[in-house]
């Protein structure tokens, strides 16, 4: 299996709105990305997990909450977004938070903030 | 810290044309350099990547050419076609641990038939 999925697609919210985004990958991989994307733009690294350990930050709203509950799931917890916030956000998974690795980037959710 | 610039931003060929995109990078730790396609709606998927040890690495219609001296890398499509339409990025990182992978800015290219 060599792919990362992510829950859910699409996902429209308010402002007050509490929502949560998940993400999976059984390629025994230890180190786990989210990024956000805007369209036609690269994808802007938000959290790094490496070895379910948060490891990168870039300073990134308190808004975004991650979480790794274990090596195989990662997490995006939202709260009181704001419209700006609106993007893809992608989740990726390589062997270990090394340069040399391929990442594997799941399909993305799509999110629109209201 | 890591720099990569990408041009050109747009590019239109005929189908069966080549296609050339070019990076410049800034840090000359960083020796590995992954090309990623993402058509409109999908996720990024890498294409092909090549590593500081080598100078070029081909795959069918898809090559990627690396000069570490000058810093620079370029992806060369030949014969396209209209599936190849897409946006490409290019991106760098360095073989160490805990290094990210910085992108460029990326290219959307369009192949006409």
């Amino acid at each position: 299996d060599t792919e990362v999925t992510q829950t859910p697609k699409h996902l429209v919210m308010g402002m007050t709105n509490k929502k949560s985004l998940k993400c999976e990958q059984h390629m025994g991989h230890r180190a786990m990305y989210w990024y956000k994307q805007k369209a036609k733009k690269p994808p802007e690294l938000m959290f790094v997990y490496s070895y379910e350990k948060l490891s990168i930050n870039e300073s990134v709203p308190s808004r975004f909450s991650p979480e790794c509950p274990n090596s195989s799931l990662l997490n995006l917890h939202l709260h009181a977004l704001q419209p700006e916030d609106s993007a893809l956000y992608l989740c990726a998974s390589s062997p270990t938070w090394q340069g040399r690795y391929e990442q594997y980037f799941g399909p993305g959710t799509r999110l629109t903030v209201t | 810290g890591e720099n990569v610039e990408q041009h050109p931003s747009t590019l239109s060929v005929q189908e069966g044309d080549s296609a050339v995109i070019k990076c410049t990078y800034s840090d000359s730790a960083s020796n590995y350099f992954p090309w990623y396609k993402q058509e409109l709606g999908k996720r990024p998927q890498l294409i092909i990547d090549i590593r500081s040890n080598v100078g070029e690495k081909k795959d069918q219609r898809i090559a990627v050419t690396l000069n570490k001296t000058a810093k620079h890398f370029s992806l060369h499509i030949t014969e396209t076609q209209p599936e190849d339409s897409a946006v490409y990025f290019c991106a760098a990182s360095a073989n160490q641990a805990g290094t990210a992978l910085i992108f460029g800015k990326g290219t959307t290219l369009s192949v006409s038939s």
